[in-house]
């Protein structure tokens, strides 16, 4: 159990278009939903945290306009990099949390790969 | 532990060989400490996690020790195999924040056959 799906595993856009990922919870229900960056022989960098329903909580530096998040259901958040730079190409993570265990373990997706050319 | 620099430290370990990686963290108020597996081009994987008020904790093949007086957090695998090759992270669990998780700087763990 507790398997978090991304889509795409990778994408390649041109300078200057949006690409939409979605982060889903396949057998459970994600209350909260984290976004994470990584950038090669580095760690996860927090992006945004996103509870069902609500707006998401953005970590500071991250701008919200540029990297829109949507959280509409239980089991489904995605992240949209609009107007995308060389700069944002990197390895995406999500997870997801649910209500298990003595805390909210979260559970990460297989990540999905941007390259901006 | 905090992200640290372009290059990760890396540990070369005989297979079989007993494998240690260490982790320094930096906020005493975290409720537990985790432990993540990250092969190329994939997503964390949970190994081994430890609630803050404990010193040791085992799993299969592995151990975590906590330090709390020096702030430190190390994974021990036993007998390491060559599957084992990746990158380890720990994190940093704050049940008050939101659940957020703070990742330390990782280490490329390469088991020599």
């Amino acid at each position: 159990g507790a398997v978090v799906s991304q889509h795409p595993s990778w994408v390649i856009c041109k300078s200057g278009t949006s690409v939409k990922i979605e982060c889903r919870s396949l057998d459970f229900q994600a209350t909260t939903m984290f976004w994470y960056r990584q950038f090669p022989k580095q760690s996860l960098m927090l992006m945004a945290t996103s509870n069902e329903g609500s707006k998401a909580t953005y970590e500071q530096g991250v701008e919200k306009d540029k990297f829109l998040i949507n959280h509409a259901s239980l089991t489904l958040s995605t992240l949209t990099v609009t107007s995308a730079h060389p700069e944002d190409s990197s390895f995406y993570i999500c997870s997801a949390t649910g209500t298990s265990g003595s805390y909210n373990e979260q559970f990460f997706g297989p990540g999905t790969r941007l390259t901006v050319l | 532990g905090e992200s640290v620099g372009l290059h990760l430290p890396t540990l070369s370990v005989q297979e079989g060989d007993n494998s240690i990686i260490n982790c320094a963290y930096s906020n005493s108020a975290s409720d537990y400490f985790i432990w993540y597996k990250q092969e190329s081009g994939k997503g964390p994987q949970f190994i081994i996690d430890i609630r803050s008020n404990m010193d040791k904790r085992q799993g299969q093949r592995v151990t975590v020790l906590l330090n709390k007086t020096v702030k430190h957090l190390s994974l021990q695998i036993a007998a390491t195999q060559p599957g084992d090759s990746a990158v380890y992270f720990c994190a940093e669990n704050r049940v008050n924040a939101g659940n957020m998780l703070t990742f330390g700087g990782g280490t490329r763990l390469m088991v020599k056959p």
